[in-house]
């Protein structure tokens, strides 16, 4: 049975920082991307990062929002990804979802399979 | 950046109705469009990929058609379970964008 399990969420002051992790289990994670989406209070969904499971660094590619605040990192030997979030706005806060999606298979790309329940971060001073 | 209008942003249906929500993409995206259904406190869960393949698992009463810059999603007809918002996706280029939200409410 798939799993996602999102971790970390807290309460944080704008400007400071905030590491979550997703423990991923049921599915080999080497051949998934791993996302990070989020979801504002009362509002719709908001891509925020991605990397290749098995490509590790250097697969990265963030939304506009976060670059250069936020870092998308894996651990494959624990199936584990992550999300390090520093400089948090007031305008951070939201609902933080883990994603994946296998890889492309031929000419066939797929959406986001499997999520996490969500963890929340709310940025207030 | 891509950017994905989708019409209407609410909509009031019966149990029984046909439903369209439509997306709009602001430059071409192929067919790299995925649809997402969301209920209340709930992460999303993907029905469509690549524009109009069926995600396994989900009812035959939801379809998904387009290509290029116009998209829709249909619902045959409209089950109790169906009342959500759905959201369009576009996976052509980073960074991925969504729709604003389509709820479907209960008329």
């Amino acid at each position: 049975q798939v799993q996602l399990v999102e971790s970390g969420g807290a309460v944080v002051q704008p400007g400071r920082s905030l590491s979550l992790s997703c423990a991923a289990s049921g599915f080999t994670s080497s051949s998934y991307s791993g996302h990070w989406v989020r979801q504002a209070p009362g509002k719709g969904l908001e891509w925020v990062a991605v990397i290749s499971f098995s490509a590790g660094s250097g697969s990265e590619h963030y939304a506009d929002s976060v670059k250069g605040r936020f870092t998308i990192s894996t651990d494959i030997s624990r199936n584990t990804l992550y999300l390090q979030m520093n400089s948090l706005r007031d305008e951070d806060t939201a609902v933080y979802y883990c994603a994946s999606r296998r890889q492309c298979s031929g000419d066939t790309c797929y959406g986001l399979e499997y999520w996490g329940q969500g963890t929340l971060v709310t940025v207030s001073s | 950046d891509i950017q994905m209008t989708q019409s209407p942003p609410t909509l009031s249906a019966s149990v029984g109705d046909r439903v369209t929500i439509t997306c709009r993409a602001s430059q071409s995206i192929s067919s790299w469009l995925a649809w997402y259904q969301q209920k209340p406190g709930k992460a999303p869960k993907v029905l469509i990929y690549k524009a109009s393949t069926l995600e396994s698992g989900v009812p035959s009463r939801f379809s998904g058609s387009g290509s290029g810059t116009e998209f829709t999603l249909t619902i045959s007809s409209l089950q109790p379970d169906d009342f959500a918002t759905y959201y369009c996706q576009q996976y052509k280029s980073y960074p991925w964008t969504f729709g604003q939200g389509t709820k479907v409410e209960i008329k």
